[in-house]
């Protein structure tokens, strides 16, 4: 089945430490978006690339960074992680009418 | 500033009733409307839309209701079963960006 799969499910790191979060999509989508989520909170837009044009949010600090090298894949750089940078973050990619397809996340904590 | 609001942060609704889940939002150039449903531990997952320019749609249990003049918009669900035990989002379109609700926890009672 075309899906979005983002790996891993749960990353654990170190305050300081770099980590990256994959993401990858077989529904052949233009639009792919990153988003942070924190308990309770609203999934909030950290980037979003139509193809390979990047949009950044102007409140995604300096600290986030995403790479797209292709239709199918992207990911997100966290370079030096926070305790506040713990959360889960979700890919999505974009559909006909504004519909999103989610992966299933990846929970990041950070020690 | 929140551009998409859900007041309720959680229902609880007897199974066969209805559930109505309400959403806010303050930006008039949003052209489409979503809802989203999410299970722990999963990514959300597509339930219903609407464009703007229509007031309601309408899929088997569920219909989304949209007032362009309120800024609101409402998910019913009838009837409600226990497998809509869930949170749902609220989320809204406009240039290239989808902007969520904090989401309403919804359960079902017996």
């Amino acid at each position: 089945d075309a899906m979005v799969i983002q790996n891993p499910r749960y990353q654990v790191t170190q305050f300081g430490k770099p980590v990256t979060l994959s993401c990858s999509q077989t529904l052949n989508h233009n639009v792919m978006y990153w988003y942070q989520q924190k308990s309770s909170q609203a999934p909030k837009l950290l980037f979003h690339y139509y193809d390979k044009d990047f949009n950044n949010e102007a409140d995604t600090p300096d600290n986030f960074q995403s790479r797209r090298p292709n239709t199918s894949f992207c990911f997100l750089d966290i370079r030096s992680p926070g305790l506040g940078d713990a959360a889960m973050y979700l890919c999505a990619t974009r559909g006909q009418n504004e519909k999103l397809f989610f992966g299933s996340g990846t929970q990041l904590s950070v020690l | 500033d929140q551009q998409v609001k859900q007041n309720s942060p959680s229902l609880s609704v007897q199974e066969g009733r209805i559930s109505i889940l309400n959403c806010d939002y303050t930006n008039s150039m949003f052209d489409y409307f979503l809802w989203y449903k999410k299970y722990p531990a999963e990514g959300p997952t597509f339930l219903i839309s609407i464009s703007s320019i229509k007031d309601k749609n309408e899929d088997g249990r569920f219909t989304v209701f949209l007032n362009k003049s309120a800024k609101h918009l409402s998910l019913h669900i009838v009837p409600s079963q226990p497998g809509d035990s869930a949170v749902y989002f609220c989320a809204a379109s406009g240039a290239s960006k989808i902007i969520f609700g904090s989401g309403t926890r919804l359960s079902i009672r017996p």
